[in-house]
């Protein structure tokens, strides 16, 4: 157990639907990240929270937006979904991201099917 | 940008024998992170090793062991007596700088190991 929890751990939706994502990072990590996991596209960063404020984007689309509270907790929301983006959307933590050396601590993941 | 790339797609070894699997990258960077990651039926990403650029010293961890080649951007993992547990999927990483102090994992394709009895 990492210690990083996300739910709900399966979630089946339709395509045009709106889903909330909600991670809870370990006790005194700091940075939240966002990663996909799909046949085609493999494992890949969305983006990064670090104490609430947005840190860095990778291959998110317009559709995906994230935040992160002031209890350090995260929502991923994904709009207008597709098909696509059917897949296991895992979120990791961190302990700061002012260090040389970061490892990160993934939850268990939520199945994402758009049907 | 930076790549990472598995050429072996699937794997397989008896129990305890040796397996290494296979792992390149290409950076421009010089001080930087990798890693294994194991992900096994439950998928849980589960980190296995790691390893720093500026070290020479090769990492292990029990019977885990990497075989890092700077100059030649390769670092391979060995699993040493395999265990049924060690059937997974394993996962390359390449921790990379995004700006200022932050960083992303850039993960390859992913090389599926089974352990045969």
């Amino acid at each position: 157990d990492s210690g990083v929890t996300q739910t709900p751990k399966h979630l089946i939706t339709a395509t045009g639907q709106r889903v909330t994502l909600r991670c809870s990072p370990r006790s005194g990590d700091l940075s939240v990240y966002w990663y996909q996991q799909s046949l085609d596209q493999g494992l890949q960063f969305l983006i990064q929270y670090y104490n609430g404020e947005e840190r860095a984007k990778g291959n998110i689309l317009e559709r995906f937006s994230a935040q992160q509270f002031p209890d350090l907790h995260s929502e991923l929301n994904l709009s207008s979904l597709e098909l696509g983006d059917s897949a296991l959307y895992f979120c990791a933590s961190s302990p700061h991201s002012g260090s040389s050396y970061n490892e990160q601590f993934f939850g268990p993941g939520t199945r994402l099917t758009v049907l | 940008a930076q790549t990472v790339t598995q050429s072996q797609p699937e794997m397989s070894v008896q129990e305890a024998e040796t397996v290494t699997l296979s792992c390149t990258y290409d950076t421009s960077e010089n001080n930087y992170y990798l890693f294994w990651y194991k992900q096994p039926p439950s998928r849980q990403m589960i980190l296995v090793i790691r390893q720093e650029a500026y070290k020479q010293q090769n990492a292990t961890e029990n019977r885990f062991s990497v075989n890092f080649q700077k100059a030649a951007k390769s670092f391979s993992l060995k699993i040493s007596d395999s265990q049924l547990g060690d059937t997974a999927m394993y996962f390359c990483a390449f921790m990379s700088r995004l700006g200022g102090s932050n960083y992303k994992l850039t993960f390859g394709k992913g090389t599926l190991l089974t352990v045969n009895p």
